[in-house]
């Protein structure tokens, strides 16, 4: 059974760094066509594509907020962690990880965690 | 970059009914298209990709089409459940790309 749970905190004060960590279980990272993405949605939003980080250790991010972005997976834990600098009220969002079979170039998201809502508020 | 445009924003069906929602490219993505439902405080779920195939246990009444910039999602018998949020994700360039999202709801 597949699955991805995000945690993190809950709340973060603007100008602070977010940490996410999405644990997956049922595949493996280290697997040469399991690819694990970020995505974001602010109350009442639409969904926002923020990274990917692909089998090879490949990564690609939003182009609005690349600068601010950081994936990165650490195969023996099961984990992909995204972190965002100087974090700011609009960021306020639930946070989702979510799985792409790197198949043939199919790139859609095929599971999804449960997602975690971070505030950013002072 | 990709832009996906969806429309209409919200569309107000009778359960039963048929519902179509449009997804439009601002370049051509060939069928790679994805769509997905969203119900209130649910992550989304996958409903279609390559623009046309089913995922896994999506009932035959979800159907979609289209190639290039111009893709339907059509729900043949709207059923109680049906009445959420969708979304269309372009998945033929990078950066990934998702529409603004179509709201399903109850006439």
């Amino acid at each position: 059974q597949v699955t991805l749970k995000e945690s993190g905190p809950v709340l973060v004060k603007p100008t602070e760094t977010l940490t996410l960590t999405c644990t997956v279980s049922g595949f493996s990272l280290s697997n040469a066509r399991m690819g694990v993405s970020w995505i974001r949605q602010p109350p009442g939003k639409a969904l926002e594509w923020l990274a990917h980080i692909f089998s090879n250790d490949e990564k690609s991010y939003s182009t609005s907020l690349k600068s601010r972005l950081t994936i990165s997976k650490d195969t023996s834990k099961s984990q992909v962690v995204l972190t965002m600098t100087n974090m700011d009220p609009v960021d306020t969002a639930t946070y989702y990880c979510a799985r792409i079979l790197e198949s043939w170039s199919e790139y859609y998201f095929d599971y999804w965690g449960q997602g975690t809502l971070v505030t950013v508020s002072s | 970059e990709i832009v996906m445009t969806q429309s209409p924003a919200t569309l107000s069906v009778s359960p039963g009914e048929r519902a179509t929602l449009s997804c439009r490219a601002s370049q051509s993505v060939s069928s790679n298209l994805a769509w997905y439902q969203q119900k209130p405080g649910q992550a989304p779920r996958l409903l279609i990709y390559g623009a046309s195939t089913r995922a896994t246990g999506i009932p035959a009444r979800f159907s979609g089409s289209g190639s290039g910039t111009e893709f339907t999602l059509t729900i043949s018998s709207l059923q109680s459940e049906d009445f959420a949020v969708y979304y269309c994700q372009q998945y033929n360039n990078w950066p990934l790309h998702f529409g603004g999202g179509t709201k399903v709801e109850i006439k």
